[in-house]
């Protein structure tokens, strides 16, 4: 009964290139979510994704940052041209389908990866 | 947007000891989590417990929803409790989780 997924565990940049950072959920679980933990703070929400839509990506930078949640294969982060501000911990989440509202809609952690930028 | 706020941000602890870790919350929620970050960045789920009161082993959890306020026990603690306990919110009509601040533990043998 496996996990979340995530890989790769720790990724090195240096400015200018890009990360992709790759998100399997749960068995079963058909809403994703991602999530950004800077050194020292908490995690901050980025975005939500089922298959095929972005439903809320309100935590999103306007620039630089894109997300996918294709019908086949993982989720994927993307950050183009990264900068030293980007490094930080990137978490991914998931939920079952239907979560949402008065449902329960516990979310399941990743064990995150950690992009270095250089 | 909802405010959350976690107390004690420090907490020093020998084993054996026990503690009880506050998370408050400025509106209704629809699900509130206990996560603990162990020393290596993972995060672990602890509760789920947007209402009432949960106990695993020597943790327990009550969250007062009407009062919007959660309370994680540890009883006995150990090192390996050592790391960062979040607490975490979704409001109504929202699909993300908010994060507090977190209540950094370490215990010393």
């Amino acid at each position: 009964n496996a996990g979340v997924m995530q890989n790769p565990r720790h990724l090195v940049r240096r400015r200018g290139q890009e990360a992709r950072l790759r998100c399997s959920p749960m068995k079963g679980h058909s809403h994703v979510y991602w999530y950004r933990q800077l050194p020292e703070e908490g995690l901050k929400f980025m975005v939500y994704l089922q298959k095929e839509n972005i439903i809320d990506e309100s935590g999103m930078p306007k620039e630089r940052f894109s997300a996918e949640f294709p019908k086949e294969g993982p989720s994927i982060l993307r950050i183009q041209q990264v900068v030293r501000g980007d490094s930080a911990a990137y978490f991914c989440a998931s939920s079952p389908p239907g979560a949402s509202g008065l449902v329960n809609n516990e979310q399941f952690f990743g064990p995150g990866t950690r992009l270095t930028v250089l | 947007g909802i405010q959350v706020e976690q107390s004690p941000p420090d907490l020093i602890l020998q084993e054996g000891a026990n503690s009880t870790l506050r998370c408050n919350f400025s509106d209704s929620v629809n699900n509130l989590q206990w996560f603990h970050q162990n020393p290596w960045g993972q995060l672990i789920n602890l509760f789920y417990i947007p209402s009432g009161t949960k106990q695993n082993g020597r943790l327990s959890a009550t969250t007062v929803a009407t009062e919007r306020y959660s309370l994680l026990y540890i009883s006995s603690s150990q090192t390996t409790d050592s790391g960062v306990y979040f607490c975490a919110v979704e409001s109504y009509n929202t699909d993300k989780l908010i994060f507090g601040t977190g209540t950094r533990l370490q215990v010393f043998p």
